[in-house]
């Protein structure tokens, strides 16, 4: 079956610019992650959908971040004035309450 | 100090070798998880563990949760194995991961 799809794969944008990015998680799992992996760092958690409880936002660096997830299912990344630091990669991740997470291949975002 | 450690950060092995990879952590939680990263690929999760040990082919994970402290095994190393291995934690009623800073192993023919 279909695994967790992202688009688009690569994203380039200029500095101040918004930017979409998508995730199309595998249908069924009811939680979706964002994550994000700057060069040579480590993972980091960004925002955590569960059905339809408040999404966890505590891991949003800035206000600039916000994520919708819609009818329970595709999940948009809007990051709003985009700077230099944005620049990484952001993964979306889905799985069934309390199980292992399946992750999309990411969007390589880069802001010059 | 990271709520999520791993040793060592880097791993270089011969084909064949049995390696060893540890993660320790300091919150409560609900589950360990062992990722696997390939260079320029897409994140894989290998094991998800509350207790105990699993084995898949020639992994191993084992955890135990007294010592907060899990490992992870690979038996008869290959060149294919050469990753980013993540150790990742979710704590106490939440699914969301706290990551450790990855092991890159390389394993030589």
């Amino acid at each position: 079956g279909a695994g967790v799809s992202q688009s688009p794969s690569n994203k380039v944008t200029e500095k101040g610019k918004d930017v979409e990015l998508r995730c199309d998680p595998i249908s069924g799992h009811t939680a979706l992650y964002w994550y994000r992996q700057s060069l040579g760092q480590g993972l980091e958690f960004l925002i955590y959908f569960q059905g339809n409880s408040a999404p966890d936002k505590s891991g949003l660096p800035s206000d600039r971040f916000s994520a919708e997830r819609t009818g329970g299912s595709v999940s948009t990344l809007t990051i709003q004035r985009t700077q230099q630091e944005d620049s990484a990669v952001y993964l979306c991740a889905s799985s069934l309450r309390w199980d292992e997470q399946f992750f999309g291949p990411g969007t390589r975002l880069t802001v010059l | 100090k990271n709520e999520v450690e791993q040793s060592p950060q880097n791993l270089t092995a011969q084909e064949g070798e049995f390696i060893t990879i540890n993660c320790s952590y300091s919150v409560g939680i609900s589950a360990l998880h062992w990722l696997q990263q390939h260079p320029g690929g897409g994140i894989v999760s290998l094991f998800m563990l509350s207790s105990g040990k699993k084995k898949h082919g020639r992994l191993i994970a084992t955890i135990n949760i007294q010592e907060k402290h899990s490992s992870l095994h690979i038996t008869a190393s290959h060149p294919r194995d050469s990753a980013v291995y993540i150790c990742a934690v979710s704590s106490r009623n939440t699914d969301k991961l706290i990551f450790g800073t990855g092991t890159r192993l390389q394993v030589f023919p």
